[in-house]
């Protein structure tokens, strides 16, 4: 089945630490999106990339970084710059940038030890 | 993009139609009308979308009135797994710096009950 993959799906990450993110797709989609969910609150876009080897930041991309040198796949390096990276993060894609739906996956729980 | 404005939470029977309203006033003439929803700890679905048109799917139903101000979505025989937070979106169509952008509120809490 197509879909969206994140994993792992819990990350603990000691002070200090970067950590990576993965998300992959199989949907053939040209854009792909980071969004940072936080209890009780709406979504807000970390990262979002139309293309191959092209990205842009979004609402809140300080201490964050990524990359996109595959279609199917947008990393999210968490660096140790963010200084409030517990949350949930919410990897999504869709065809292009245009009024497409995103589809999102299950989501990454990342905490701090 | 426009704010959206939706009850915060509902109830409905199993096996009824659940009826979720949002106020999308300052709606523009090139923003949709998107709603998803969200079951604790997962992440958001994509239900439907539209312009000005009635839309249906196999999930539901989005009816959107004649000034584009208010819109409805409807699922038509509800059941317990449909239990969730339910986001009403407006999104710009597309061009300029926030394309791409899903901005979620707080959506409604909806419960179905046996």
């Amino acid at each position: 089945d197509g879909g969206i993959t994140q994993s792992p799906k819990y990350l603990f990450r000691k002070e200090g630490q970067n950590v990576t993110l993965s998300c992959e797709q199989n949907l053939n989609h040209d854009a792909m999106y980071w969004y940072r969910q936080d209890p009780g609150q709406g979504l807000r876009l970390i990262y979002y990339s139309q293309i191959v080897n092209d990205f842009q930041k979004g609402d809140i991309a300080e201490g964050y970084s990524v990359s996109r040198e595959k279609k199917e796949s947008f990393p999210l390096t968490v660096t140790s710059a963010q200084k409030n990276p517990t949350a949930f993060y919410l990897c999504a894609s869709s065809a292009t940038v245009y009024n497409q739906p995103q589809h999102f996956g299950d989501g990454t729980r990342l905490s701090i030890l | 993009d426009a704010k959206t404005t939706q009850p915060t939470s509902m109830d409905c029977a199993e096996g009824r139609a659940a009826n979720l309203p949002c106020n999308h006033s300052t709606i523009s003439g090139n923003e949709y009308v998107y709603w998803y929803r969200q079951i604790h700890s997962q992440g958001p679905q994509y239900i439907i979308h539209g312009l000005k048109n009635n839309e249906t799917n196999e999930m539901a139903s989005l009816i959107i009135t004649e000034d584009r101000k208010s819109s409805t979505l409807i699922l038509p025989h509800a059941t317990l797994r449909d239990t969730a937070v339910y986001y009403c979106i407006v999104r710009v169509g597309g061009g300029g710096t926030s394309y791409g952008k899903l901005t979620f509120g707080q959506g409604t809490i909806l419960t179905v009950h046996p």
